[in-house]
């Protein structure tokens, strides 16, 4: 079955300092991918869509500046969170969308999330 | 962006119990996933259903697509222990590649 690998799964940094989150669909390519935040017990808020060769889509409220998102082949894509602080401490989960509609591959896989605290 | 109605929100049953779940959006999908999520980890896949009225099993799991497209349905039939998690359901519309992901239902099975 299609895997999605994310890496790290956890970090911890120093506040101001900027982290990177890699997502990466192991067994196809992903002409898109998404990108999540999820608080404690909370569902997943979609961040972005990542798509490859273009610029991410953000939804309402995430500052692209400061969720930079680079999707620069058909199996990666990167999150970097920059000058990060404390209230960006946060599980962040990437899944990689299906390749078209119709083509039976509609579903989205999850990586295994990544775990970031910023002290 | 959207999301989804799923209920119960949370569910605190004996082992061997039944467990039912659902999600309603407001517009029509063509396309329900079910997906179970432990604690520090990502979301896994349990069911996909891809046309009204489907009904499909996974081992204890089964779910189904609304006749309605509206809404979507997932049973455990004899819980255990390991089925302790959070499930989310997520939805995509007939317009656009993107899912909507319901609210979640935190299930909890006492031995």
């Amino acid at each position: 079955g299609a895997v999605v690998s994310q890496h790290p799964s956890r970090v911890i940094c120093k506040s101001g300092t900027s982290v990177k989150i890699e997502c990466r669909s192991l067994d196809f390519q992903a002409t898109t991918m998404f990108w999540y935040r999820q608080f404690p017990k909370q569902s997943l808020m979609l961040m972005a869509t990542s798509n490859e060769g273009s610029k991410a889509t953000y939804e309402q409220g995430v500052e692209k500046d400061k969720f930079l998102i680079n999707h620069a082949s058909l199996t990666l894509s990167t999150l970097t969170v920059t000058s990060a602080h404390p209230e960006d401490s946060s599980f962040y989960i990437c899944s990689a969308g299906p390749a078209g509609i119709g083509s039976g591959a509609n579903v989205l896989t999850f990586g295994a999330g990544s775990r970031l605290t910023v002290l | 962006g959207q999301q989804l109605n799923q209920s119960p929100q949370s569910m605190f049953i004996q082992e061997g119990e039944d467990v039912s779940m659902n999600c309603t959006s407001s517009s029509i999908f063509n396309t329900w996933l079910w997906y179970k999520q432990d604690p520090g980890e990502g979301p896994v896949l349990l069911i996909a259903l891809y046309k009204a009225g489907e009904l499909t099993s996974n081992g204890r799991l089964t779910a189904q697509f609304g006749i309605t497209r509206k809404d979507s349905f997932l049973n455990i039939s004899a819980s255990i222990p390991s089925d302790v998690g959070i499930y989310f359901c997520a939805g995509r519309p007939n317009t656009g590649n993107q899912f909507y992901f319901g609210t979640g239902t935190s299930l909890t099975v006492i031995p």
